[in-house]
This record gives structure tokens, C-alpha cells and sequence, in this order.
């Protein structure tokens, strides 16, 4: 199992371009979260899903989109880049929502907007 | 008051110390709680789950004090290989885990 992978590992973005940061788990996980997580500080949710066709805000949504049309897969987009979207984004898979299930993460992908 | 509170650190300690982290919650609601670990510049990992009764994992032991909300991590006979970040994670009901900001820990020669 390659567990849960990403790409691209580093992207330099211009300030207005956009992009897409993809994710996918082969471990069957009906759940799967983007997370970011700037130099110093503790990881923030953006959006979550708990299944295909169903996603939901996290903490930080504003800036990003998401879709989740197979359980293996979850892109996120980025529209209109701005240098505050700066940071390191970990996506993670579990196979509930909490609970005593583990959550996994990918190796993330390390995001400059200049 | 913040859902998790965890002092940032760094936690400075020689090989062979003793070192303990704790973390406090806000949510009386919680029901899960966990330990993951993140290297420098890597992903986190479960490093274990904090059962109510207390629960040891080799150097490893987790405490749960539900009256006083707070989790703690104690390491026994620090490795250098310990050196890392600890984040405090907890969860409740149907939301997704709520993550820390993480304790630092650098274990020294």
C-alpha cells in the first residue's frame, strides 16, 4: 500500500495564478481532510469529506475548493493565489471521522506564492 | 480559553532524561484523545492513543485527567531519535480531530 500520496511535493506559485494539489489513498478510507500548516504553528482544517459527493468547511476554507468524486481521491484547488496561502498542505485519510481510528497523512506539498 | 493549549518548547533535555508534556482541552465533551509526533519537515504520525486508565507504550506513557481536562506524555530515558514535535489531539462527537499546535522536543548528546 503506498498509503496516502501527493503532488507535487513543491509548487512556486505567482500571486493570481491557481492550482490544483492533488491527494489519493488506496487504503479504502471513507474520510479525507486538507490540512495546512504555516512555519511554526499547529495544523488548521480546511475542508473535509466523509465519503464521495460529500465534502464540508474546516476551519480555513476561504481561497480553496474541493471534490471528492471517488473514495480515492481529493483534490484541492486554488483560485487566485495570494502570498498569505503560503504554507505546507497535508492531506490525511481515516477510516472514520475520529474515534480510535488513526488518521494518516501524505508527505504534504510545500506552496510559495511570490 | 483556546480548544488545546500545549506549551511550545523547545524542551531542551540530555540523553537519558526524563521529560514530560501536557496539554490542556477546553471541550468537556472529548472523547478521544492522542499523541502524534511530526518530524522536522514531515507529516504527522500517531505516535500513540491516551486511554482513560493510562496507558504505556515501551519509554511511552499517556495520561488522560478527565476532572481537570488536561492529557500529558512522559518519555523515560530520552533518545536522541525523540527529538521531534508533539502534537496533543483530541476529538468528540463527529467532528474531525482537533490538532495542537504541538510541543517541541530536542534531545541533546
Amino acid at each position: 500500500n503506498a498509503g496516502v500520496t501527493q503532488t507535487p511535493k513543491f509548487r512556486i506559485l505567482k500571486i493570481g495564478q491557481s492550482m490544483t494539489l492533488q491527494c489519493a489513498q488506496d487504503m479504502n478510507h471513507n474520510y479525507m481532510y486538507w490540512y495546512r500548516q504555516d512555519p511554526g504553528m499547529g495544523l488548521k482544517l480546511i475542508y473535509y469529506s466523509v465519503g464521495a459527493g460529500i465534502t464540508d468547511k474546516g476551519e480555513v476554507p476561504n481561497g480553496y475548493n474541493v471534490s471528492r468524486s471517488t473514495t480515492e481521491d481529493f483534490p484541492l484547488r486554488l483560485e487566485l493565489a495570494a502570498p498569505s496561502q503560503t504554507s505546507v498542505y497535508f492531506c490525511a485519510s481515516s477510516y472514520s471521522v475520529g474515534g480510535r481510528d488513526e488518521q494518516y497523512f501524505g508527505p504534504g506539498t510545500r506552496l510559495t506564492v511570490t | 480559553r483556546k480548544e488545546v493549549e500545549q506549551d511550545p518548547g523547545p524542551f531542551n533535555v540530555p540523553e537519558g532524561a526524563t521529560v514530560a508534556f501536557n496539554c490542556t482541552y477546553s471541550n468537556s465533551a472529548s472523547q478521544s484523545f492522542f499523541w502524534y509526533r511530526q518530524d522536522c519537515r514531515k507529516e504527522p504520525k500517531l505516535l500513540m492513543s491516551v486511554y482513560s486508565s493510562g496507558n504505556e507504550d515501551g519509554r511511552f506513557t499517556a495520561q488522560l485527567n478527565r476532572a481537570s481536562q488536561y492529557i500529558s506524555l512522559l518519555i523515560r530515558d530520552s533518545k536522541l531519535s525523540d527529538s521531534a514535535t508533539y502534537l496533543c489531539v483530541f476529538h468528540s462527537g463527529n467532528t474531525p480531530l482537533v490538532f495542537g499546535k504541538g510541543t517541541r522536543l530536542s534531545v541533546i548528546a
